[in-house]
Parts: C-alpha cells; sequence; structure tokens
C-alpha cells in the first residue's frame, strides 16, 4: 500500500539555521512527490513537486527537494529559514489507477522558527 | 480564476445535528476531492468523485455522504455529526493538462462538533 513517511513531527530552529525535512515514500512506480506548506490558519500551499527529470526540485520562498529514488526520499530543504517560515509542512505522493487518483499525505512536520 | 472555494469558514454544531459543506471549483476541473486533516495524521481522503455524476468512498467514508451536484460544485454532507467528526475538511480538484498530476485545495472548513 501506498504510504508516506514523516519523521520529524516537530523541528524547532533559530532564524538562518539551515532546514532539511525527511520524507520516505514506499510506492515503487511511478512518482509524483509534493511538498506542501500549511501557515497557521490557512489552507495547503503548493510548494514544490517532482514527476521525473532533474531529481534536485527548486520550489517558492528559496525551498528546494532532492529526490532520491535508492532511499525513496525526498526531503526538503532550505538554506537559511526565516521566522516567516513557521509553518506545518507535508509530503505528499500522487498515484493514479486507472480513473481514480490517490493522494497519501505525510502526517507533517511542524516547523516552529525562533527570532 | 477564484480556483477552490468553501463555505463556510467555520462552523460549530452540536452532537447530532446536520449540516452541508460546499465546494466549488472555476477550473473546469473533472475530478473533485474531500479531505479531514486531524493533528498527527495528515490528511485522509473521505469521498471522492472522478468525473460529473460518479462518487466513491475514500479511506474514512463512515458518517459522511457526498453529491456532485454538477462539474462545479461537490458537497459533503454529515447527517449527524458527532464529536469525532470535530476536524478541518479540505476539498480538492484535480488538474488537467500539464497540471493533471496535481490536485488544487480550498481554504479549508473547520468543524467543531459539540
Amino acid at each position: 500500500a501506498q504510504s508516506v513517511s514523516q519523521h520529524n513531527h516537530h523541528v524547532i530552529l533559530s532564524e538562518a539555521a539551515s532546514l532539511e525535512l525527511g520524507c520516505n515514500y514506499s510506492y515503487g512506480g511511478t512518482v509524483n512527490l509534493f511538498w506542501y506548506v500549511q501557515y497557521p490558519g490557512q489552507h495547503l500551499q503548493l510548494l514544490l513537486k517532482y514527476f521525473s527529470g532533474d531529481p534536485l526540485v527548486k520550489g517558492i520562498k528559496g525551498f528546494e527537494a532532492e529526490f532520491i529514488k535508492s532511499k525513496f526520499s525526498f526531503n526538503l530543504r532550505k538554506p537559511s529559514v526565516q521566522w516567516s517560515d513557521t509553518a506545518e509542512y507535508f509530503c505528499a505522493d500522487l498515484m493514479n489507477s486507472g480513473g481514480y487518483q490517490k493522494v497519501t499525505f505525510g502526517t507533517g512536520t511542524k516547523l516552529q522558527v525562533i527570532p | 480564476n477564484a480556483g477552490v472555494t468553501q463555505t463556510p469558514k467555520f462552523q460549530v454544531l452540536k452532537t447530532g445535528q446536520s449540516m452541508t459543506l460546499q465546494c466549488a471549483q472555476d477550473m473546469n476541473h473533472n475530478s473533485m476531492y474531500w479531505y479531514r486533516q486531524d493533528p498527527g495524521m495528515g490528511l485522509r481522503l473521505i469521498y471522492y468523485s472522478a468525473s460529473e455524476g460518479t462518487t466513491d468512498k475514500g479511506e474514512v467514508p463512515n458518517g459522511y455522504n457526498v453529491s456532485r451536484l454538477n462539474k462545479r460544485e461537490f458537497s459533503l454532507r454529515l447527517e449527524s455529526a458527532a464529536p469525532s467528526q470535530t476536524s478541518v475538511y479540505f476539498c480538492a480538484s484535480r488538474g488537467a493538462g500539464d497540471a493533471y498530476n496535481e490536485q488544487f485545495f480550498g481554504p479549508g472548513t473547520r468543524l467543531t462538533v459539540l
């Protein structure tokens, strides 16, 4: 069964620190991987996505993610976080099966950035 | 384009009351989805509609019903609300063309059942 694991549930960083959030997926077929961000009280926003090609994907707000097929990983990174990056981050994997599109979300990582 | 819109934004119900959450999209997408988000559990699929006139159960359909009223609208109904249904509900639609493998989310409805 398709599954997505985010091992860091709560991360606290100081401003300017580097960020790496882990994401592992289980599905062995075609990958469609996403990172979403949810700011407090707001809806999900797409940060970046990977379908194929260059395994290093750049997204909005200075975020990037690296797809490593051998490790079934899609970790999110940012070289220098800001207080405004405080939010919850979700990794997701999308699988197409006939007319059905199933998106499996990780349980989320809450990031708190201390000024 | 407004994208995916949801009403209401907030709702408080008493146990046993019923209500309908509304969702609409103006992107001419075929497939639409209802998710619930609970702390520490990510988003879980309640129901989906692959196209106008069809609906299917997701992972957690118990206690819910849906209606795909037309291509734009996909509503979620709680017939007899329970405290376990306290959650944030997100509607989404599946993109087309280059965005075929992407879902677009609405702003969510925060529901509290007392």
